[in-house]
């Protein structure tokens, strides 16, 4: 079945760190591919998403790569800032009987420090 | 609304109660979502909605779980007989058709069995 590994937390930062939260999934055909952001109190949001091989999305200086070839997503950042800590999740979501479920990874916390 | 409103945002109940959790998707959307997010997971799926019917059930735990969307907006979900381990936070979700891959999460509720 479909499913998502991401790297396992916390992963803890200084300010201005470069981020990589790793990301593979399993699925058949072509999903499209998401990361979330929960930050504290707050509920899921969109950070960003891909919908076929070779696409990058980007937002808010993160950005991830659809890599067909490695079955990856990966979530990168050149300069982290105290304001991202949160937990970031992995995200695949394929059609299926008509609708698009989402298959979230189990999530990744980053704290970054000032 | 602007966005998915889910109530109430937190539901504290006896062990063995009957329970009702409420979700309002973002209007206009035609498909809704309710998954479960435990202590250190990311969510996982219940069922899903195109319009009343009830599309995709096959993530409800067992026979104690149900959800009705009557009119095609508003869905509620319902718990029988609950357990502690039923206690986590239950997340609503809205995309604007079946096929829309992107989904718009409400804030959730937290339920806590006792």
């Amino acid at each position: 079945g479909n499913s998502v590994t991401q790297m396992e937390g916390p992963v803890t930062l200084s300010e201005e760190a470069f981020l990589t939260i790793n990301c593979t999934y399993t699925a058949t055909g072509y999903p499209s591919l998401f990361w979330y952001v929960q930050y504290p109190g707050e509920g899921l949001q969109l950070l960003l998403k891909a919908t076929k091989a070779d696409d990058k999305g980007s937002n808010k200086g993160f950005e991830a790569t659809y890599r067909k070839e490695t079955t990856s997503f990966h979530l990168e950042k050149g300069s982290v800032q105290v304001s991202d800590s949160a937990v970031y999740f992995c995200a695949l979501s394929k059609g299926h009987t008509g609708g698009f479920k989402t298959i979230f990874g189990a999530g990744t916390r980053l704290f970054v420090k000032a | 609304g602007a966005g998915v409103s889910q109530t109430p945002s937190n539901k504290v109940t006896e062990k063995g109660k009957y329970v009702e959790l409420r979700c309002d998707p973002i209007s206009g959307h035609t498909a809704l979502y309710w998954y479960r997010q435990s202590l250190g997971q990311g969510p996982e799926f219940l069922i899903y909605f195109q319009g009343t019917g009830a599309a995709d059930d096959s993530g409800l735990p067992n026979d104690r779980f149900f959800a009705v969307r009557p009119e095609g907006s508003v869905s509620t979900l319902k718990i029988q007989r609950t357990e502690r381990g039923d206690s986590a936070v239950y997340l609503c979700a809205s995309s604007l058709d079946a096929g829309n891959t992107e989904a718009f999460f409400g804030q959730g509720t937290r339920l806590t069995v006792v």
